[in-house]
């Protein structure tokens, strides 16, 4: 399977403690999105990576949040101190850059859920 | 910034007939794309159709159409002769052109669930 995995697929925690999700997406893709979807709303955009670099984050992503893609491959998303309200499915996706006057398609991953109690 | 506002939260069809899901949107920009993804239950987001804003022309993708008014910042899709497999979340989606060096992040809608029945 070539397409975006994400690791685990399902995590409950205890409030106060610290969670860390994986992701890796399509072999050479450059970009790499993280977003965040509760229940019966859309996905809301967390954050984004050009290789390693993290060039954009979103008011989302407080300080408890904290992201990284060493070496421009896998990504992982880490949440210190899980609160209840950070539960949520966590969506990684990643697209590659054709050139500037071409569509970049965003492929997803499962997902991680998170349940914090 | 830029919205993008489903109004219709759950839908139900007939297998094999029509059914219609409403989007609308709001931005300042003038290059951009919009998307309708699918969500089925359980299952990854996948790409179903996509427009660019500045062609003219609605996109087709087989049973899947989209109906893009510009100027009214509207695009709904049609799903023609429904399947028992189109039941899922729908999303309708926006990014603004961000060139290599910008993110084109996508901005969601609350989504539409919709029902195929047999």
């Amino acid at each position: 399977d070539t397409g975006v995995s994400q690791d685990p697929r399902h995590k409950i925690t205890k409030r106060g403690q610290n969670v860390t999700f994986r992701c890796d997406p399509i072999s050479e893709h450059n970009r790499l999105y993280w977003y965040r979807q509760t229940l019966g709303q859309g996905p809301e955009f967390l954050t984004y990576f050009q290789n390693e670099a993290q060039l954009e984050k979103s008011r989302l992503l407080s300080d408890r949040f904290s992201a990284e893609r060493p070496k421009g491959s896998f990504s992982t998303l880490e949440i210190q101190r899980t609160e209840q309200g950070d539960s949520a499915m966590y969506l990684c996706a990643s697209s590659p850059i054709l050139g500037r006057r071409r569509y970049n398609e965003q492929f997803f991953g499962p997902g991680t859920r998170l349940t914090v109690l | 910034a830029q919205t993008v506002t489903q109004s219709q939260p759950e839908m139900s069809v007939q297998e094999a007939e029509t059914v219609t899901l409403s989007c609308t949107y709001d931005t300042s920009e003038n290059n951009y794309y919009l998307f309708w993804y699918k969500q089925p239950p359980s299952r990854q987001m996948i790409l179903v159709i996509r427009q660019e804003a500045y062609k003219q022309q609605n996109a087709t993708e087989n049973r899947f159409s989209v109906n893009f008014q510009k100027a009214a910042k509207s695009f709904s899709l049609k799903i023609s002769d429904s399947q028992l497999g189109d039941t899922a979340m729908y999303f309708c989606a926006f990014m603004k052109h961000g060139g290599q060096g910008g993110s084109e992040k996508l901005v969601f809608g609350k989504g539409t669930k919709l029902t195929v029945n047999p």
